[in-house]
């Protein structure tokens, strides 16, 4: 069975870097694509973006600026940077695979981890 | 990438029918047959109820359903049950490798 995990700080100060990784036990991550989907208290879900095992990226046009993706696939592993966070970017940050190839089959989840962005 | 379209809220009584609609353009819900269904509960981490439209994935029970016409996609549970009260996302690929969510709808058992 997959099982994805976050993990990185709760805590982020306003204007620096919000960084988080998802391990990915249970299964390869050299397959599909492997998703950042975050959701401020009390509203919706937004994809981020998506890394994928060869190292490809592609990200919400609304990030781009401020985002990165990357993967380790020795360690089963993929990570999120997002910059010049402000307290907008308060969510709870979940890692998603998809298993299609059209970034919407969303099968496995991680737990979450909140992020708070506070001074 | 403007969120996709849904109702805010919907309800309905056990043993009825209710249905969620998802709107978006041709440039996502309508361009592709590529859309996903979540459910999510209070507190916990969404649930694929349908995706590429109307296929359910193993272990989701026959009362969910999945439809499309033009740019607005549909979920329909029959047979509405209290466990089935939940947030509801749809979700679809929106071209060149990006993803759009909608903005949830809040369906309430009577």
């Amino acid at each position: 069975q997959v099982q994805l995990q976050e993990s990185g700080p709760g805590l982020v100060k306003p204007s620096e870097t919000l960084s988080l990784t998802c391990t990915v036990s249970g299964g390869s991550i050299t397959r599909y694509s492997w998703n950042w989907i975050r959701q401020p208290p009390g509203q919706g879900l937004e994809w981020i973006g998506y890394a994928y095992y060869s190292g490809s990226t592609n990200y919400n046009p609304s990030f781009k600026s401020r985002v990165s993706m990357s993967i380790d696939t020795s360690k089963n592993q993929f990570s999120l940077k997002l910059t010049s966070v402000t307290a907008a970017d308060t969510a709870v940050y979940y890692c998603a695979r998809d298993s299609s190839d059209w970034l919407h089959l969303f099968d496995y989840w991680g737990q979450g981890t909140l992020v708070t962005v506070s001074s | 990438q403007s969120a996709l379209t849904q109702p805010r809220s919907v309800s309905g009584s056990p043993g009825q029918s209710v249905t969620i609609s998802c709107t978006g353009t041709s440039s996502d819900v309508g361009g592709y047959n590529y859309v996903s269904w979540y459910q999510q509960h209070p507190g916990k981490v969404p649930k694929l109820m349908i995706y590429d439209v109307s296929k359910r994935p193993s272990g989701v029970p026959g009362r969910f359903s999945g439809s499309k016409s033009g740019n607005t996609a549909s979920l329909t549970i029959s047979g509405l049950q209290a466990e089935d009260e939940a947030d509801y996302y749809c979700c679809s690929y929106a071209g060149t490798y990006t993803s759009v969510f909608g903005g949830g709808t809040k369906l309430t058992v009577l």
